[in-house]
């Protein structure tokens, strides 16, 4: 069974500054990678995704997350946060192959906190 | 609407008691996924449809859950003689196509469950 590791519960960030938001996920074969964004009394929206190809992937709102097979990780990065990315982000990931391949799991998400 | 539906958005239920939840996916959509998030946890799977079809239930706690979609759109979750251990938000989310899950998939606002 797959599983996804957030390393941070919560990251205070100043409004532009950088942030990372750290996930790694248990090796498998193939995998698809997924970061999700909850926004206060809101579902959940879709960011980005790899599912093959380039490793550097670029999601909305000026998100992007790298592939690192090696690393097993999915690291979630933007250059200069506002206000408004004040959310919690969710990792998830899915099998690439086989027939359990539509069952995502996610990590326990981490909460961004922008101040002014 | 356009969205993914669900109802109630809150219920508060004494031990005991029986419990339906409701999800109206977006239309046309083929895949639907119920899924429960405790209080500072990821979401969690708990079951797949694809059309009126329930692919995989692995992920029910108990037998005491049960979900169905009986004409492939609308589905409801039945959570009977609730537990404590059951108050969580349940997220519905359904995306276009069926089988491997390499597409988005689109989240409802929760209903949160509440048992005293």
């Amino acid at each position: 069974a797959q599983s996804v590791t957030q390393l941070d519960s919560q990251v205070p960030v100043f409004e532009e500054a950088p942030v990372e938001l750290r996930c790694n996920y248990s090796s498998s074969v193939s995998v698809y990678l997924f970061w999700y964004v909850q926004y206060p009394n809101q579902g959940l929206q879709l960011l980005l995704k790899y599912l093959s190809g380039s490793t550097l992937v670029k999601g909305i709102n000026g998100f992007e997350a790298e592939f690192n097979k090696s690393q097993t990780s999915f690291h979630l990065r933007k250059p200069s946060v506002h206000i408004s990315d004040t959310a919690e982000y969710f990792c998830a990931v899915s099998d690439g192959t086989g027939a359990g391949s539509y069952q995502l799991t996610f990590g326990k998400g981490t909460k961004l906190s922008v101040i002014p | 609407g356009a969205g993914v539906s669900q109802s109630p958005r809150y219920k508060v239920a004494k031990r005991g008691q029986d419990v339906a939840l409701r999800c109206d996916p977006i239309s046309g959509h083929v895949s639907l996924f119920w899924y429960q998030q405790a209080l500072g946890q990821g979401p969690e799977f708990l079951t797949y449809f694809q059309n009126e079809a329930q692919l995989d239930k692995s992920g029910l706690p108990s037998d005491r859950f049960f979900a169905e979609r009986p004409e492939g759109s609308v589905s409801t979750l039945k959570i009977q003689r609730t537990q404590q251990e059951d108050s969580a938000v349940y997220l519905c989310a359904s995306s276009l196509r069926g089988g491997t899950n390499t597409g988005e998939l689109f989240f409802g606002e929760g209903s949160r469950l509440t048992v005293l």
